[in-house]
């Protein structure tokens, strides 16, 4: 998980209210994604980065929205949080010497 | 949707015994890369196999991928205690498209 962080890590909100969940890397990559990690399914893509500012949908992105300001910060938006929005969310930076994806630690979102 | 699913589900061994455990998948791949996530942890890369190759070795990891059969496995020699984890693999068809199955949970017991 070294160089890749996300905030909060837990949070529990309600239907309809907006949520941001944040993911900082100091590795310099240039590729970001949001993953979410539900029983049986695996990893599904939300939304991925290829560079500031440039962004796009993954596999599973209704109802989020994403934004990259700066090469370190990729954020994770729910416009308005839904029970099917729970689930634990994992931030990932690419790069080394495999192009790998590295993950941060995940954040365990509760929609009641 | 799913490219490559795990088999099996879950696996529980003895420490010091072998583990395997396979990946099927459905497309044409760039590469296969195999991820450990332990418990309320994020995933962890472990070693990759692109599409030309036919086996690797990492360490106690031994990965062959068969691509006329669409599939990998992944085998620990010689397991420990600490190998307990769930075990993904993760196919990659381009820089932006990387598909991850539901998983292999494995136990090993001490």
């Amino acid at each position: 998980d070294a160089g890749i962080t996300q905030s909060p890590r837990h949070k529990v909100t309600e239907t309809g209210t907006p949520v941001t969940l944040r993911c900082h890397q100091t590795e310099n990559h240039r590729y970001m994604y949001w993953y979410r990690q539900d029983p049986g399914h695996g990893l599904r893509l939300i939304h991925y980065s290829y560079g500031v500012k440039d962004t796009d949908k993954g596999e599973v992105s209704d109802g989020y929205s994403v934004s990259r300001s700066k090469t370190e910060d990729f954020l994770l938006t729910l416009e308005s949080a839904t029970s099917s929005q729970t689930s634990v969310y994992f931030c990932a930076s690419r790069g080394g010497a495999h192009n790998e994806q590295f993950f941060g630690p995940g954040t365990r979102l509760t929609v009641l | 949707s799913q490219q490559g699913e795990e088999d099996p589900q879950a696996l529980s061994i003895q420490e010091g015994e072998n583990a395997t455990m396979n990946c099927s998948y459905k497309t044409s791949i760039n590469n296969l890369q195999w991820y450990r996530q332990n418990s309320g942890r994020g995933l962890v890369h472990l070693i990759l196999i692109r599409s030309n190759e036919r086996e690797k070795h990492s360490g106690r990891l031994r990965v062959t991928l068969d691509t006329s059969k669409k599939s990998s496995s992944l085998l620990i020699t010689a397991s420990r205690a600490a190998d307990t984890a769930s075990y993904f693999c993760a196919t990659e068809i381009d820089n932006n498209d990387m598909r991850f199955g539901a998983g292999t949970r494995l136990t090993v017991k001490p």
